[in-house]
């Protein structure tokens, strides 16, 4: 098992660009989450999926995010356009039920 | 919303040294789950909890749900230079209409001398 696949792992952009972070959750797992990591305010829930319908987005910033997730394997979370506050590092996440998740190594995004 | 207070937020302790870190929260929760994140990495789970009460062990690491289900604790006994990391508690409300969100601390940063 690959595990939770998040690409690419690290993204430098300019104020402004539209970024684009991948994910692919394990195979079986009906749950796909994605998270934000800062220092100031820990690890974020922003929105979730549930058999690839979103459940709950209350997290997301800003009407800038946006996820969408087209199948069981795929999910994007898209920023347009970035502003330097939005620098992170953003993690998805998988579980097949109400245990624990499992992270991906996570996107690190630099908006300058 | 729901908060999870998590303490102590660092420490930094010699090899072979017993640590423990806790977490309380403003609600009842029926999940605790405690996760390391090592640098460059996502958050790794260590040890999760369902039953307010229940003791679990995983080699050198303990970790309780307590009885009022509002905290959990994690033990490391005879810490190693690998142990080094960020723990993260996390929580799962009986409250509110998302039931699979997951509540998490802000972390405690273990060092650890060798």
């Amino acid at each position: 098992d690959a595990g939770v696949i998040q690409s690419p792992r690290h993204e430098v952009t300019e104020m402004g660009q539209e970024v684009t972070l991948r994910c692919k959750p394990i195979s079986g797992h009906d749950y796909l989450f994605w998270y934000r990591q800062t220092m100031m305010r820990g690890l974020e829930l922003l929105i979730y999926f549930n058999n690839n319908v979103p459940i709950d987005d209350s997290g997301m910033p800003e009407d800038r995010f946006s996820a969408k997730m087209p199948n069981a394997s795929f999910s994007t979370l898209k920023i347009q356009p970035s502003e330097p506050r939005d620098s992170a590092v953003y993690f998805c996440a998988s579980s097949p039920d109400v245990g624990g998740y499992t992270f991906g190594s996570g996107t690190r995004l630099t908006v300058v | 919303g729901q908060q999870l207070n998590q303490s102590p937020q660092s420490m930094f302790i010699q090899e072979g040294e017993d640590v423990s870190m806790n977490c309380t929260s403003s609600s009842i929760f029926n999940t605790w789950l405690w996760y390391k994140q090592e640098p460059g990495e996502g958050p790794v789970l260590l040890i999760a909890l369902y039953k307010a009460g229940e003791l679990t062990s995983n080699g050198r690491l303990t970790a309780q749900f307590g009885i009022t289900r509002k905290d959990s604790f994690l033990n490391i006994s005879a810490s190693i230079p690998s142990d080094v990391g960020i723990y993260f508690c996390a929580g799962r409300s009986i409250s509110g209409g998302s039931n699979y969100k997951l509540t998490f601390g802000k972390g405690t940063l273990l060092t650890v001398n060798p």
